[in-house]
């Protein structure tokens, strides 16, 4: 089953407005990692946010970590077209060997 | 990522057929994972290998098998190919020690008849 569950699964936006995709999981966590799947592509990782961090930038990218609610969110301020992808959570949780358990995704699409 | 090569990059096969799916990596990495994506559902884990002698199943290793021939080599087989293992496969590495980044390599979508 999945850890992760992405909320919206599907967001469209103009260019220059942000975008914030949630994800909640069920377990206790080490690190929750965000990821982005152009079409049909391989997933490219974009941070990393540890279970002691609440917060985390790179970039246009903020990521926010509420372990107590199990929840992440995923910002992108001023979106570009070519944001226009698929973005996936993965957790690996506490005693699961380096294995992350990805969410279901939202699928961002990011119009002119 | 160039640095993590899947082969064949598509492929259609009959039902009953017997498959092989290659992952290379020049990253260096001690682990990797063999992972299907289909529409909805996320990403799912197979198999994985920590170290050339290491296999372990994953959250849907039945109807498949793998080889870890050498480090940077890791090959999923489907010894008879189903319809609903139609779906996109993914190969990807991380470094040995942590939980850390995975490395996806490009996909194969496989079609099975």
């Amino acid at each position: 089953s999945q850890q992760g569950e992405e909320d919206p699964q599907a967001l469209s936006i103009q260019e220059g407005e942000n975008a914030t995709m949630n994800c909640s999981y069920k377990t206790s966590i080490n690190n929750l990692q965000w990821y982005r799947q152009n079409s049909g592509r391989g997933l490219v990782h974009l941070i990393l946010i540890r279970s002691n961090e609440r917060e985390k930038h790179s970039g246009r990218l903020r990521v926010t970590l509420d372990t107590s609610k199990k929840s992440s969110s995923l910002l992108i301020t001023a979106s570009r077209a070519a944001d226009t992808a698929s973005y996936f959570c993965a957790t690996d949780g506490t005693g699961t060997a380096s294995k992350l358990t990805f969410g279901t995704g939202t699928r961002l699409q990011v119009t002119l | 990522d160039a640095d993590v090569t899947q082969t064949p990059r598509n492929r259609i096969t009959k039902t009953g057929k017997r498959i092989m799916l290659e992952c290379s990596q020049t990253k260096g990495h001690d682990r990797m994972y063999w992972y299907r994506q289909d529409p909805g559902l996320g990403l799912r884990l197979i198999y994985y290998s920590f170290d050339v002698k290491d296999i372990n199943k994953g959250e849907i290793s039945d109807g498949y098998s793998v080889s870890r021939q050498a480090q940077a080599k890791f090959s999923l087989s489907l010894e008879s190919a189903i319809p609903n293992q139609t779906a996109l496969y993914f190969c990807a590495t991380s470094l040995a020690g942590g939980k850390e980044t995975q490395y996806f390599g490009p996909g194969t979508r496989l079609l099975v008849l």
